[in-house]
């Protein structure tokens, strides 16, 4: 499964929302019913961290500005007002295995 | 709390091999399983692959079929990624993650280990 992010860049101003997304080159439904699209931040300097899981779950402690929406092979990770500490760059991963090639944050 | 504690960077020369290891603790290590991923300098994330504590399940990426072996020691909870015949372009922070199941959620990393690969 390959799964496409755009943009590569998203120049933000702080306070303003932002908006990525992530196709995936076939349906992520599982057999089980679920979808297991998960959105991870990954800060400067830091290990990757996961945000959102099951499209639109958000992780123990991941701020509520974050949300992810979708469905089958069309998803979005929203930011509603960015902040400083939201720099970094985002990645949609399927599962276990496929990742996106992620998408930098930066402040304007 | 979850922890996933990885071994300190290495230096290695071309043609060496490196083994990472993934020491866990606050859950059940047997129910669970362990991605490994990668990010080149300046690079994206990339997979490896994923090993079971669970039901012994294992899954190589294409690419590193015949260089990667990943192993479990249940007694230590501790996973383990190793590559052979390292070569230059192997330099990279190499992870791992947790997840119940190779279709499921990752969910906890560890904080990565450094692998650099130079004459």
């Amino acid at each position: 499964i390959v799964m496409t992010q755009t943009p590569l860049t998203s120049p933000v101003t702080l306070g303003q929302p932002a908006s990525i997304s992530c196709r995936s080159s076939e349906s992520l439904v599982h057999s089980d019913g679920n979808t297991y699209l998960s959105w991870i931040q990954q800060r400067p300097g830091q290990p990757p961290r996961l945000l959102i899981y099951k499209i639109s779950n958000r992780f123990s402690g991941v701020p509520d500005r974050f949300s992810g929406s979708g469905a089958e092979t069309d998803f979005t990770l929203k930011i509603s007002r960015v902040e400083a500490e939201d720099v970094g760059v985002y990645y949609c991963m399927q599962a276990t295995h496929s990742l996106g090639q992620g998408t930098r944050l930066e402040i304007e | 709390q979850v922890q996933l504690v990885q071994s300190g960077g290495e230096v290695k020369k071309p043609g060496a091999s490196v083994k990472v290891s993934c020491k866990t603790s606050g859950f059940r290590f047997n129910i669970y399983g362990f991605t490994w991923v990668r990010q080149a300098p300046g690079q994206g994330l990339e997979w490896i692959g994923w090993s079971s504590a669970y039901n012994g399940e294992i899954k190589y990426a294409q690419k590193f079929q015949d260089r990667v072996t990943m192993t479990i020691d249940t007694s230590t909870s501790t996973a383990y990624m190793e590559l052979r015949s390292l070569r230059s372009d192997d330099t990279a922070m190499y992870y791992c993650a947790r997840a119940a199941s190779v279709a499921g959620t990752t969910d906890y990393w560890g904080q990565g280990t450094l692998v650099t690969v130079s004459a």
